[in-house]
């Protein structure tokens, strides 16, 4: 059974600049959510995806978006970096939005200068 | 969703049993309590997880206090793979799957 993959592992951007992150869920799983980790600090939630559709959003501006398509693979697109963008980027799968476990992939991490 | 309280950081000796304790004075009826940890330069990794009665898997222990205001999660051997930061997080059964609240968690090392 393949974990969840995420790529890259690590980028640099620039202020400014567009960045697309993506992220292949657990086979079996519908449900894949993203996560930002600053350094020092827990994950904070960006937004979830069920069956592609966006299905809750943390409190993060609309220059985060974010698709998922019909493989359950997602992507995390983020324009117009600004440099506190800089972080740990956590992508996690789940079989269902109500099973009581979520599996992470090891983060794309984005340096913006 | 929640908060919790959770100690910065802990020490163990390798081969010791660690309790891990995590304070929720504001849990409602419908709370899981839930435990992740995450490794050095690794995304978070499930735990355990508990409403009421206490929990036991192949990583843990969860013991849940009788008033759900307290719980602990117990690493019965603490190895050095084990030193990790540990994220105690309430989860509504109601609510989204995916939106886990996560605090700074408590960081814990293991000494050979």
């Amino acid at each position: 059974e393949t974990g969840v993959t995420q790529s890259p592992t690590h980028l640099i951007k620039t202020r400014g600049q567009q960045v697309t992150l993506r992220c292949s869920s657990q086979s079996g799983h519908n449900t894949v959510s993203w996560y930002q980790q600053a350094l020092g600090q827990g994950p904070q939630f960006i937004f979830q995806y069920y069956r592609e559709e966006e299905n809750g959003r943390g409190n993060f501006p609309p220059r985060f978006s974010g698709l998922q398509f019909p493989n359950y693979s997602s992507e995390l697109n983020v324009n117009a970096l600004e440099l506190d963008d800089s972080a740990l980027y956590l992508c996690a799968s789940s079989p269902g939005v109500a099973t009581g476990e979520l599996f992470f992939g090891e983060g794309s991490r984005l340096t913006v200068l | 969703d929640a908060k919790t309280t959770q100690p910065n950081s802990m020490e163990s000796n390798e081969e010791e049993p660690v309790h891990l304790p995590c304070n929720h004075s504001t849990i409602s009826g419908t709370d899981y309590i839930h435990w992740y940890r995450q490794l050095p330069s690794q995304g978070p990794e499930y735990v355990i997880h508990g409403l009421t009665s206490n929990v036991n898997n192949r990583m843990a222990s969860l013991a849940i206090a009788e008033d759900r205001k307290s719980s602990t999660l117990i690493l019965h051997r603490a190895t050095l793979r084990d030193a990790a930061v540990y994220y105690c997080i309430l989860r509504d059964v109601g609510g989204s799957q995916g939106n886990l609240i996560f605090g700074k968690g408590t960081k814990l090392s293991v000494k050979p």
